[in-house]
C-alpha cells in the first residue's frame, strides 16, 4: 500500500505557482521523498526528490517540512504543458504509487 | 536513444492466448521493473529484479512470469491471458545507489494490452 497521501485533484492557472502538498506521516529515516508526473497518455517522468532539505531543478522545487512528515512540490510558473497526474512516493528499496493528484492547469 | 524502450508498444490479442512484452533499458541501471496501470489509473508495481535476481514479487498470478536475462532487459511473459488482464504494462529501471535502492526511476512509454 502507498505510505502517501495526495489531494485528488487540484485546479491551477497558467503561469500562476502551484503548491502540490504530500503527507507521509510513517516516514522513516532512511526514505527519499520522490515526486513523478504522468502527462497523458504517457509514462510518469522523474521529478524531484530530497531527503531532508529543500531541492530545487529546473522542474520544480520540493519543500520538505521540517519533520519530515509532509512535503510540497512547487511549480513556479504553471504552464499547459505541466497538467498531468503527480505522483509523490517514499522510496527506499520500494516504489509503491498512490493514486496521485491530477492537476489541471486553465488559459 | 530511449533510455527505456518497451516492445510492443500496443498488442492485442484473445482470451486465453500467450504473450510476451519486451523491456530494455540502455542506462546501465541495476534495477528494473514491471508496473501495471489499470482502467482507473492507479500504477501498481508487480515485479523488481536487481541484476538478474528478483526482490519484489506482489500478489500478482503466476501466469505472469518475469525473466531477466541480463541485467539489461526484463520481459514479461503472460499465460491463458484473461480480460482482467487488460491495462498499460510499463517498464522502468533504475540504479542502486549505495546500499539503498533510491535511484529515480526511468520509465518506458508503456505498452497497451487489450485482451478481447
Amino acid at each position: 500500500d502507498a505510505k502517501t497521501t495526495q489531494p485528488n485533484s487540484m485546479e491551477s492557472n497558467e503561469e500562476e505557482p502551484v503548491h502540490l502538498p504530500c503527507n507521509h506521516s510513517t516516514i522513516s529515516g532512511t526514505d527519499y521523498i520522490h515526486w513523478y508526473r504522468q502527462l497523458p497518455s504517457q509514462g510518469p517522468e522523474y521529478v524531484i526528490h530530497g531527503l531532508t532539505s529543500n531541492v530545487n531543478n529546473r522542474m520544480a522545487s520540493l519543500a520538505i517540512a521540517e519533520d519530515r512528515k509532509s512535503s510540497t512540490l512547487i511549480l513556479h510558473r504553471a504552464t499547459l504543458r505541466d497538467a498531468a497526474v503527480y505522483y509523490c512516493i517514499l522510496r527506499n528499496n520500494d516504489m509503491r504509487f498512490g493514486a496521485g493528484t491530477r492537476l489541471t492547469v486553465k488559459p | 536513444d530511449t533510455a527505456v524502450s518497451q516492445t510492443p508498444k500496443y498488442l492485442v490479442t484473445q482470451m486465453g492466448n500467450d504473450k510476451s512484452i519486451k523491456c530494455e533499458q540502455n542506462l546501465g541501471h541495476d534495477t528494473m521493473y514491471w508496473y501495471k496501470q489499470d482502467s482507473k489509473k492507479f500504477l501498481k508495481i508487480m515485479f523488481s529484479y536487481n541484476n538478474k535476481e528478483l526482490i519484489i514479487n506482489e500478489t500478482v498470478p503466476n501466469r505472469f512470469s518475469p525473466k531477466s536475462p541480463d541485467k539489461a532487459h526484463l520481459n514479461l511473459h503472460i499465460n491463458s491471458l484473461e480480460l482482467g488482464d487488460s491495462a498499460v504494462y510499463f517498464c522502468a529501471s533504475s540504479k542502486v545507489l549505495g546500499q539503498l535502492n533510491t535511484g529515480e526511476l526511468f520509465f518506458g512509454e508503456g505498452s497497451r494490452l487489450t485482451v478481447l
